[in-house]
């Protein structure tokens, strides 16, 4: 079964304004944390927010933050006043546990517009 | 402090050889993961090495392998290439605590002819 789920393949947003790009996850393990991270063209992968499963509050970084919704196991990223920098595929990632691996989920494409 | 640095940044080969990627973890992270990247699979797992020892292995023939140094920087080898080994390969780093952020190098490219 899919560990994480990305359902947008590909979203556009107008510059300045916030995106919402949805995460889904499943796992049996009550210690868990979640990762959001940023892969522009050039390949390499930029960590942004991280959500710890007992974390009560939900995770900010600048313009950020993570909407956790436990009971819902999803875990979507918004991102406020959308730069023309944004436009990246951004990518949703779990580890479960005492593991030490990410599951990735498919990402996402954003294209921001001018 | 320096990010994690991969070596070569680029590379081609032809089926049946072999290639050994270098990758040099944030200084003082003393884990590091491999993972391939290609547009079929997506981002999946190869292996976590952590002071020399791995830790964990993803579900890849054996063709893959890698090793830790004691400076902690690692090198993973493909043998007998093929042409589905063409990807981006990633290593990230973390430091000692399990739920640390692994912080990702700017991958190598690898094409296989």
């Amino acid at each position: 079964a899919q560990k994480i789920t990305q359902t947008q393949p590909g979203m556009f947003v107008q510059e300045k304004e916030a995106v919402t790009l949805d995460c889904t996850y499943d796992t049996s393990d009550q210690s868990y944390g979640l990762f959001w991270y940023k892969q522009p063209s050039s390949g390499e992968m930029i960590f942004l927010i991280y959500q710890g499963s007992y974390d009560e509050q939900n995770a900010t970084e600048g313009r950020y933050s993570l909407n956790f919704q436990k009971a819902r196991k999803s875990a979507n990223l918004v991102i406020s006043a959308s730069q023309l920098g944004d436009s990246a595929m951004y990518f949703c990632a779990m580890r479960e546990g005492n593991d030490y691996k990410l599951s990735f989920g498919a990402g996402t494409t954003v294209t921001v517009r001018a | 402090k320096a990010g994690v640095t991969q070596t070569p940044r680029y590379l081609i080969k032809t089926r049946g050889q072999q290639v050994t990627l270098s990758c040099s973890p944030i200084s003082g992270h003393r884990s590091v993961s491999w993972y391939q990247q290609t547009p079929g699979q997506g981002l999946q797992f190869l292996f976590e090495y952590f002071s020399e020892t791995q830790r964990n292995k993803g579900n890849f023939p054996g063709r893959f392998s890698g090793r830790q140094f004691s400076n902690s920087r690692s090198e993973m080898n493909v043998s007998t290439l093929e042409l589905g080994d063409s990807a981006l390969y990633l290593c990230a780093s973390s430091g000692r605590t399990d739920q640390e952020t692994q912080y990702f190098g700017p991958g190598t490219r690898l094409l296989v002819l």
